[in-house]
C-alpha cells in the first residue's frame, strides 16, 4: 500500500530554534496535511493543503506542497515549549480527493530544550 | 465538550477476553472513522461508517473485530478473544465534509 516516510525522526533542539521537517511518498498525493500530536490525545489538523506548489501559514508554522505532488515540508520558526509534540503528515490515498481514509507517515518526534 | 467522545479512556484486559470501545462523534458528523496506532507509528485506517453504513473496512480489521454505528450517532469498536498484539490507541473520528477531528483515544493492554 502507499506509504509516507517521514524525516527526520526526531528533533532535539533549543527554545528559539527553527525547525523544518519532511515527508515524501513513492505515490502521487492530491492533499497534504499536517497534524501534531500531544501525549495522551488525538491529532490536530496543523495546516492543509490542496495544489502542489502551494505555500500555506499558521501562525509560526509554515507548509509547503511539493510540485511533483510526492513530498511536502513543513517548517516551524522560533519555536516555544508548547511545540513538543510528535508531527504527522498524512494524506488521502489514490487520485480522488475527499477519499475517505487518510494514510500518515510514522511521525516526527520534537524535543525542546529550554 | 462538543468534540469527540472516547470511552473508556484506558482498558487493560487478559489475553482471550473480550473488550468494547465506544466513540461519540460531533453531533452533526454524518461520518466516522476508527484508527489504530501502535507505539512509535502514525494512525492505521480500519473502518468508516457514513450514517449507519459501513462503507469501507481494512484487511487489518480481521473477523475478531466488529464495528457497529446502529443508529448513525455513536458507535462501538468491540474486540473478541483479544491477542497481545490488540494492545495499541484506537482512535475514533469525525466529520461531516470538511477537516477530520479526533477523539483522544482508547488506550487498550493486552497482558
Amino acid at each position: 500500500g502507499q506509504q509516507l516516510n517521514q524525516s527526520p525522526q526526531s528533533m532535539f533542539i533549543q527554545e528559539g530554534e527553527d525547525v523544518s521537517m519532511n515527508c515524501t511518498s513513492s505515490s502521487i498525493f492530491n492533499t497534504w496535511l499536517w497534524y501534531k500530536q500531544d501525549p495522551g490525545e488525538g491529532p490536530v489538523l496543523l495546516i492543509a493543503l490542496y495544489k502542489a506548489g502551494e505555500l500555506t501559514s499558521n501562525g509560526r508554522l509554515t507548509a509547503q506542497f511539493g510540485i511533483t505532488r510526492k513530498d511536502s515540508f513543513l517548517n516551524i520558526s522560533a519555536s516555544i515549549p508548547s511545540d513538543v509534540g510528535i508531527y504527522f503528515c498524512a494524506g488521502p490515498p489514490g487520485w480522488v480527493q475527499g477519499a475517505q481514509k487518510l494514510v500518515f507517515g510514522q511521525g516526527t518526534r520534537l524535543t525542546i530544550n529550554p | 465538550d462538543t468534540g469527540v467522545s472516547q470511552d473508556p479512556r484506558h482498558k487493560i484486559t487478559k489475553r482471550g477476553q473480550n473488550v468494547t470501545f465506544r466513540c461519540d462523534p460531533i453531533s452533526e458528523h454524518n461520518r466516522l472513522y476508527w484508527y489504530r496506532q501502535t507505539l512509535g507509528q502514525g494512525p492505521e485506517f480500519l473502518t468508516y461508517f457514513q450514517n449507519e453504513a459501513q462503507l469501507e473496512k481494512s484487511r487489518l480489521l480481521s473477523d475478531r473485530f466488529s464495528a457497529e454505528r446502529p443508529k448513525g450517532s455513536f458507535s462501538t469498536l468491540e474486540i473478541q478473544r483479544t491477542e497481545q498484539g490488540d494492545s495499541a490507541m484506537y482512535l475514533c473520528a469525525s466529520r461531516y465534509t470538511g477537516e477530520l477531528f479526533f477523539g483522544e483515544g482508547s488506550r487498550l493492554t493486552v497482558l
